[in-house]
C-alpha cells in the first residue's frame, strides 16, 4: 500500500478559480514534505518543501499547508491560470540526511479551462 | 546552465535488446538518482549515487545497472530489456545539504 495518498485523482476548474489538493501520508518517521508540479511530458519541478516544524509555505499563487499530527498536507492554488494545468505530486521524506527513501504520491491531475 | 539533461528522449526496444540512458548535470551536484514513472503510480527509485564512483540500489533495481564514472554523468543500463520495463525514466540530482532535487525531462522507453 502506498504510504502517500493523494486526492482527488483529477479535477477540472475554470480559469480564475481556486482549488485545493490533498495529501495524506503514513510515512514514519517524518522529516519533510514536498510538492512538485509536473507538466505533461516534462520532469517534476519543486514548488514547496516543508519540514516537520513548518505548517505553511507559499510560492506565488501556491500555498502548501502541513499538519504533522494528522499526517495531512494540502496544496492550494489561488486564481488559477491555464498554465497551472499539470500533475501535482506530494512527496514525503522520512530522513533528513538522505532521500533514498522518498515516498511519492501518484499525483493529482489539474486541468484549468478558459 | 542546462540543468539536468537526458538522452535519448524516446526509444523503442525489442525484448532482449540492451541500451544505455544517459543523464548529465552541469550544476556540480553530488547526488544523482534514476526513477521510473508508471501510470497511476508514484515515482520509484531505481538506483542512486552519492558521489563519483559510488552507486547504490533503490526500491526497484532488478534488471538495471548504473555507473557514475564522472561526477556530472549518471548512466542507466538495461542489459536485456523486458516489456515490464516500459516506462518513463527520470534522472534527478541535488547538492549536499539541500533537499530539493532537480529533474531531467525524462526518457520514454517502450519495450515490445
Amino acid at each position: 500500500k502506498n504510504q502517500v495518498e493523494q486526492s482527488p485523482q483529477s479535477l477540472i476548474i475554470l480559469e480564475g478559480k481556486n482549488c485545493t489538493l490533498q495529501c495524506n501520508y503514513t510515512v514514519s518517521p517524518f522529516s519533510n514534505l514536498r510538492w512538485y508540479k509536473q507538466d505533461t511530458g516534462r520532469g517534476p519541478v519543486s514548488l514547496t518543501i516543508m519540514t516537520f516544524s513548518e505548517n505553511t509555505k507559499s510560492n506565488g499563487r501556491y500555498t502548501a499547508t502541513l499538519d504533522a499530527d494528522t499526517k495531512q498536507s494540502s496544496l492550494h492554488i489561488t486564481a488559477s491560470q491555464l498554465s497551472d494545468s499539470a500533475s501535482y505530486i506530494c512527496v514525503v521524506s522520512p530522513h533528513r540526511s538522505n532521500d533514498y527513501k522518498l515516498s511519492f504520491g501518484a499525483g493529482t491531475t489539474v486541468t484549468v479551462r478558459a | 546552465n542546462a540543468g539536468v539533461t537526458q538522452t535519448p528522449k524516446f526509444r523503442v526496444l525489442k525484448t532482449g535488446q540492451s541500451m544505455t540512458l544517459l543523464c548529465a548535470q552541469d550544476m556540480n551536484h553530488e547526488y544523482m538518482y534514476w526513477y521510473r514513472q508508471d501510470p497511476g503510480m508514484g515515482l520509484r527509485l531505481i538506483h542512486y549515487s552519492v558521489g563519483e564512483g559510488t552507486t547504490a540500489k533503490g526500491e526497484v533495481p532488478d534488471g538495471y545497472n548504473v555507473s557514475r564514472l564522472k561526477k556530472q554523468n549518471f548512466l542507466l543500463g538495461l542489459e536485456s530489456a523486458a516489456p515490464s520495463q516500459t516506462s518513463v525514466y527520470f534522472c534527478a540530482s541535488r547538492t549536499s545539504g539541500v533537499y530539493e532535487q532537480y529533474f531531467g525531462p525524462g526518457t520514454r522507453l517502450t519495450v515490445t
